[in-house]
């Protein structure tokens, strides 16, 4: 079957650096989404990789391991408003779109 | 412009009643999109539309019919509602079909009770 792995929670300081992992087991690969969601709101797009390397958007960044299966959302320079869902997706072979369940990223002053 | 409306915003029905859930997008997108999200679990698609006049099965279609007259709108139908159903709901839209192939852009959400 095809799978989406991130951790469920974490936890982190205003102004720090986290990193939120994605691995993923599918039938093919096609490009790898990172959306972020707040709380009672719709996802909204961050990034998209296709290519492995870093893609760097701001205070975000993405990196992709085709080999691996794995990616990372990285934020940086943490703000509270940055205190969200953040959803890794997977297109699989059949350009079918695959979703992690989200992690919950939780800042602290 | 407003990109992705839904409604309604909430509903609480009861088991039994047949619902449709409203998605009008004005961003001449070929693709729509409905998904599902329920705790713990990721979005999970329920039907598609590649283009205007076109349907297709997602991942989680049973108890769930939809049809797509013209571009902007997007109907999701419960014919006969169940407790299982009681979900948070997004209608999305992309440029162009199939789904993995492009941005995906969200609605606010229609938040279902079925009792």
């Amino acid at each position: 079957g095809q799978n989406i792995d991130q951790p469920t929670e974490m936890t982190a300081t205003e102004g720090a650096i986290v990193q939120i992992n994605c691995t993923y087991q599918t039938s093919g690969f096609n490009g790898l989404f990172w959306y972020q969601q707040h709380a009672g709101e719709a996802p909204t797009f961050l990034s998209y990789n296709v290519l492995d390397g870093l893609e760097e958007k701001g205070r975000f960044s993405s990196f992709l391991s085709r080999s691996k299966g794995y990616s990372y959302l990285l934020l940086k320079e943490l703000q509270m408003k940055d205190s969200a869902s953040y959803l890794c997706a997977v297109i699989d072979s059949n350009y079918q779109l695959i979703w992690g369940a989200g992690t919950k990223l939780i800042i602290k002053p | 412009i407003a990109g992705i409306t839904q409604a309604p915003t909430s509903q609480i029905l009861a088991a039994g009643r047949r619902m449709t859930l409203r998605c009008t997008q004005d961003m001449r997108h070929n693709a729509m999109y409905w998904y599902r999200q329920d705790l713990g679990l990721g979005l999970r698609l329920i039907h598609y539309s590649n283009t205007a006049g076109t349907t297709g099965k997602g991942e989680v279609p049973d108890g769930y019919s939809v049809s797509r007259a013209n571009t902007d709108d997007f109907p999701l139908t419960l014919a006969s509602a169940v407790p299982s159903q009681t979900s948070v709901y997004f209608c999305a839209s992309s440029r162009n079909g199939p789904a993995g192939t492009d941005t995906q852009y969200f609605g606010p959400g229609t938040r279902l009770t079925v009792l």
